[in-house]
Order: structure tokens, then C-alpha cells, then sequence
């Protein structure tokens, strides 16, 4: 979804660098993720956010630390890579009051175009 | 762990009806069943929710058991393009809080044949 933006979309680097994935939503959504996905397997949840003061961890947040610099911004680093975080990265945004104006019970996510991260 | 259990992969004609089942035995009454795709390795993408009743869109419609055990996404008529992974998910409903959140299980994988 062009709407939902991530960069770099590729990276090779090397065992203990920090590096710092970036996602933006144009969307005016309120909530943000960051999951992974290793080959053949499903995403799984890193981190999210459900406004710019609520972070909250995921199923697998070790090693991994985020910012909410925006409503539309949400950033993903590794703080010293190692090659197990070697995976596909994805952002994804909802929202929590869909053209309504009142809470919505479901969680429709639209996701960014992955970061292929290679850590050597 | 996901709550859902799908065939690994499935194989449809070009221009059938795909139908893709789920099993979700454990489902308690306030989560709803969402089926999600991924094309290749782009970002998934939603195709559609429910939560007691069979509801359709413009992508699929979805069968949902009286007893919420098992589901069914339906694309009438399967193109080239609906090759991916489908992933049937189960998730509370989402007023803020862990329990609104997406598990992604293995999926499907559906391969539409010319």
C-alpha cells in the first residue's frame, strides 16, 4: 500500500552495527506495528503503538527498540545486529476510529512494502 | 500460537471458485475470524472480517460455521493474480490492549493454475 512507506527497503550489514528501519503512514491512522518474517513461516509482532505516548512490546521485541516520532512515524532499531534478525520487516498501520468517529472492535492493518534486512 | 489450523497449500483452475477452510475449534465469542493475504513476499493484505455472520466484498465472502468452529473464504472466480499466501486469523475484539492484536499462523498456500 503506497500509503504506508518503508525505508530502506533493502540492507546488508554487518554483525553489531545499529541500524534503524523507518516506516510513514500518510494514512492518518493512529496505530503502528513492526512484525518479522522469516522464510516460510508467518509475521510475527516486534512492537506496537497505539499513539505516540504508547509503546508497547510484542511477541519478540528482544534486541529490538522503537520510537513514535509522529503520529505517522514509527521506527524500528537493532541495536547491535546479529544474523539471526537477518529477516523481512513489516510496518503496518491501523485505525482505531474508521470514518465513524467511535472505537472500532476490529483491526483492519494495512502493511508497508517490507525491509529485506540481511545481517552478515 | 496461532488458533487457526489451514491446509499448507492448495492448488485451484484459473477462473474456479477457490475455496480455503480454516479451523478455529477454540474461538471464544468475542473474536472475530480475518483472513489476510500475502503476494510473494509484499506486505499482507486484508480481504475480510467476521464475526457471526457470512459477509462478502468485492475481493471474497466468507462462511462462517454456526458454531464459529470452522470458516470458509471463497474467491469466486480465482485468477493468476490470487496466487499467495492466505492467512486465517483469529483476534478479540480490539479496544486498545494486546488482545485486538493480529497472531499470523503458516497460511495456505494457494497456487491458481492456468
Amino acid at each position: 500500500d503506497a500509503d504506508v512507506t518503508q525505508t530502506p527497503r533493502n540492507r546488508i550489514t554487518k554483525t553489531g552495527k545499529r541500524i534503524m528501519l523507518e516506516c510513514s503512514q500518510t494514512k492518518g491512522h493512529d496505530r503502528m506495528y513492526w512484525y518479522r518474517q522469516d522464510p516460510g513461516l508467518g509475521l510475527r509482532l516486534i512492537y506496537y503503538s497505539f499513539d505516540v505516548k504508547d509503546i508497547n512490546k510484542g511477541e519478540i521485541s528482544d534486541g529490538y527498540s522503537v520510537s513514535r516520532q509522529a503520529q505517522a512515524k514509527f521506527s524500528l532499531s537493532l541495536e547491535s545486529a546479529i544474523p539471526n534478525q537477518t529477516a523481512l520487516y513489516f510496518c503496518a498501520t491501523s485505525d482505531s476510529t474508521p470514518g465513524t468517529g467511535y472505537p472500532s472492535s476490529y483491526n483492519e492493518q494495512f502493511f508497508g512494502p517490507g525491509t529485506r534486512l540481511t545481517v552478515l | 500460537d496461532a488458533k487457526t489450523t489451514q491446509p499448507t497449500s492448495m492448488d485451484c483452475a484459473e477462473g474456479r471458485a477457490a475455496n480455503l477452510p480454516c479451523n478455529h475449534s477454540t474461538i471464544s465469542g468475542n473474536e472475530y475470524v480475518y483472513w489476510y493475504r500475502q503476494i510473494h513476499s509484499q506486505g499482507p493484505q486484508y480481504i475480510i472480517h467476521g464475526l457471526k455472520n457470512n459477509e462478502t466484498n468485492e475481493m471474497a465472502s466468507l462462511i462462517i460455521t454456526e458454531d464459529r468452529k470452522s470458516s470458509t473464504l471463497i474467491l469466486p472466480h480465482a485468477t493468476l493474480r490470487d496466487t499467495a499466501v492466505y492467512y486465517c486469523i483469529v483476534s478479540a475484539l480490539n479496544y486498545g490492549g494486546s488482545q485486538g492484536n493480529l497472531i499470523f499462523g503458516k497460511g495456505t498456500k494457494l497456487s491458481v493454475k492456468p
